[in-house]
């Protein structure tokens, strides 16, 4: 059975710092990865997808990383700003099933 | 303007009464699904539909009911039998055959009075 993990489940940075989201899967065989936003009380805002056979995918101040082999993805977030601040939560699609499968979310804070 | 729309955004619930939350989506996707999401927690797939008059159970399917009469629309229904129904609920949809995002509707949070 697949599982996703995020960690860490929360983080809190100043203002402008560069830093990195991570996740984790179980079993490779998928055909993406994606990653989302959610703000408090809101639905889901997809960021980022990366097909299986890509290893990273770019827009603006995001980039994801996807090393299928080792079952990790990373979010890289350059020049944090306050509205940054956000769930952010990481989902592969699984073979055979075109399910998404989710980790539990990092909470980031920036701090102005 | 596509989306996805859900109603009620909240909507509460005496015990041992169901309720349903509604799910429209006009991007024209064949495949629509249901969300549940608990307090820092991801989402645990409840129902999901590839067509219309088919569907099939997610993960968390026991205390709920759904429906795909239309391609447009997916409801869910929150039946007494669910123990612990509070949570927030999220609808998605998709091009079925696709490996593109499935896109999300803006939740319904239900609470148990």
């Amino acid at each position: 059975k697949q599982e996703v993990t995020q960690i860490p489940a929360a983080l809190s940075v100043p203002e402008g710092e560069n830093l990195v989201l991570n996740c984790s899967f179980t079993d490779s065989a998928i055909y993406n990865l994606q990653w989302f936003r959610q703000d408090p009380g809101k639905g889901l805002t997809s960021l980022l997808l990366i097909q299986s056979s890509q290893r990273e995918q770019t827009s603006g101040r995001l980039n994801a990383s996807l090393d299928k082999s080792s079952g990790r993805s990373t979010l890289y977030i350059a020049a944090s700003q306050p509205g940054d601040s956000a769930t952010y939560l990481c989902a592969v699609l699984i073979q055979g099933a075109q399910k998404l499968v989710f980790g539990q979310g990092t909470r980031l804070t920036i701090n102005p | 303007d596509g989306g996805i729309t859900q109603s009620p955004k909240y909507l509460f619930r005496k015990e041992g009464q169901n309720v349903t939350l509604s799910c429209e989506q006009n991007l024209n996707h064949d495949a629509m699904y249901w969300y549940r999401q608990d307090p820092g927690q991801g989402l645990r797939l409840i129902y999901y539909s590839q067509i219309v008059n088919d569907f099939q159970k997610g993960d968390i399917a026991e205390g709920y009911s759904v429906s795909r009469e239309k391609k447009e629309s997916f409801p869910l229904t929150v039946t007494s039998a669910q123990k612990n129904p509070t949570a927030f609920y999220l609808c998605a949809s998709s091009d079925v055959w696709s490996t593109d995002t499935q896109y999300f509707g803006p939740g319904t949070r239900l609470t148990v009075l």
